[in-house]
C-alpha cells in the first residue's frame, strides 16, 4: 500500500470511448500530479495540481482533461484517443502545495496500463 | 532546469554493496538531490534526498560530494528485490516543484 491508490489498474479502450482515470491518496498532501510513460521513455510530467488548482499543463493534448475536485482525488478524463497514448499513466501527491519546498518527496501510484485500440 | 547524468546501466552481485553515480554540475545552491527508483511494472518509490549533508535511512545512503556537483547513492547490500530503474533528479524551489525524471541507471542484481 503506498498511499496512492490508482484505479483502475489496466483498462482497453477504443479510440471513440470516453474513460477516466481515477487517483486518491489518503496522505494529507497537497498536491498532485499526472504522469505518462510510454515504453523506453522517461516520465513525462502532464499536469500539476497545488491546493487543488491546476498550476502546470505541459502542452498535452486537449483530449486528457484532468480534474482535481479536492485535494485527495485526482481524475484524468479520456476522449478519442490515439493508439500512441497507450501508456501508464501515474499519479503522485507530494506536501508541498507550493512548489517551493523541494525538501519534501513525492509518492507514486502503481498507475493505470491503458491501451488504446 | 539544472539536469542530471546517471550511466546507463550498472550490474551488481547478491549481497554487496552497489554505488549509484549521478553528476549535476550545475546544481544550484537551493537545489535538493533526490533518488527515486522505479521496479518494473510499478510507479516511482522515493528513495532518499539530500542538500549538502550525506544522508542516511533504511533503504540508502546518499553522498553528496563537497562541491554538490555530484553524488552517490548507495546500496550497503543488494537484494535481488533492489534490480530497478534509479533515478537521480534535482528539484528546486523555482520549478514549482516539478519532478522531472530523465533515463536513470538500470541496476541489475546477480544471484
Amino acid at each position: 500500500e503506498t498511499g496512492v491508490t490508482q484505479t483502475p489498474r489496466h483498462l482497453v479502450m477504443g479510440m471513440t470511448n470516453k474513460k477516466s482515470l481515477k487517483c486518491e491518496q489518503h496522505l494529507g498532501h497537497n498536491a498532485m500530479y499526472w504522469y505518462k510513460q510510454s515504453a523506453k521513455k522517461p516520465l513525462e510530467l502532464m499536469f500539476v495540481y497545488s491546493l487543488e488548482e491546476r498550476v502546470e499543463n505541459n502542452s498535452v493534448p486537449s483530449r486528457f482533461s484532468p480534474e482535481c475536485p479536492n485535494s485527495s482525488h485526482l481524475f484524468l478524463h479520456l476522449h478519442t484517443l490515439q493508439p500512441e497514448d497507450s501508456a501508464l499513466y501515474l499519479c503522485a501527491s507530494s506536501q508541498d502545495p507550493t512548489g517551493h519546498a523541494p525538501a519534501y518527496g513525492y509518492t507514486f501510484g502503481s498507475g493505470t496500463r491503458l491501451t488504446v485500440v | 532546469d539544472a539536469k542530471t547524468t546517471q550511466p546507463n546501466s550498472m550490474e551488481s552481485n547478491e549481497e554487496e554493496p552497489v554505488h549509484l553515480p549521478c553528476n549535476h554540475s550545475t546544481i544550484s545552491g537551493t537545489d535538493y538531490i533526490h533518488w527515486y527508483r522505479q521496479l518494473p511494472s510499478q510507479g516511482p518509490e522515493y528513495v532518499i534526498h539530500g542538500l549538502t549533508s550525506n544522508v542516511n535511512n533504511r533503504m540508502a545512503s546518499l553522498a553528496i560530494a563537497e562541491d554538490r556537483k555530484s553524488s552517490t547513492l548507495i546500496l550497503h547490500r543488494a537484494t535481488l528485490r533492489d534490480a530497478a530503474v534509479y533515478y537521480c533528479i534535482l528539484l528546486g524551489s523555482g520549478n514549482t516543484g516539478k519532478l522531472i525524471f530523465g533515463q536513470g541507471t538500470t541496476l541489475q542484481v546477480k544471484p
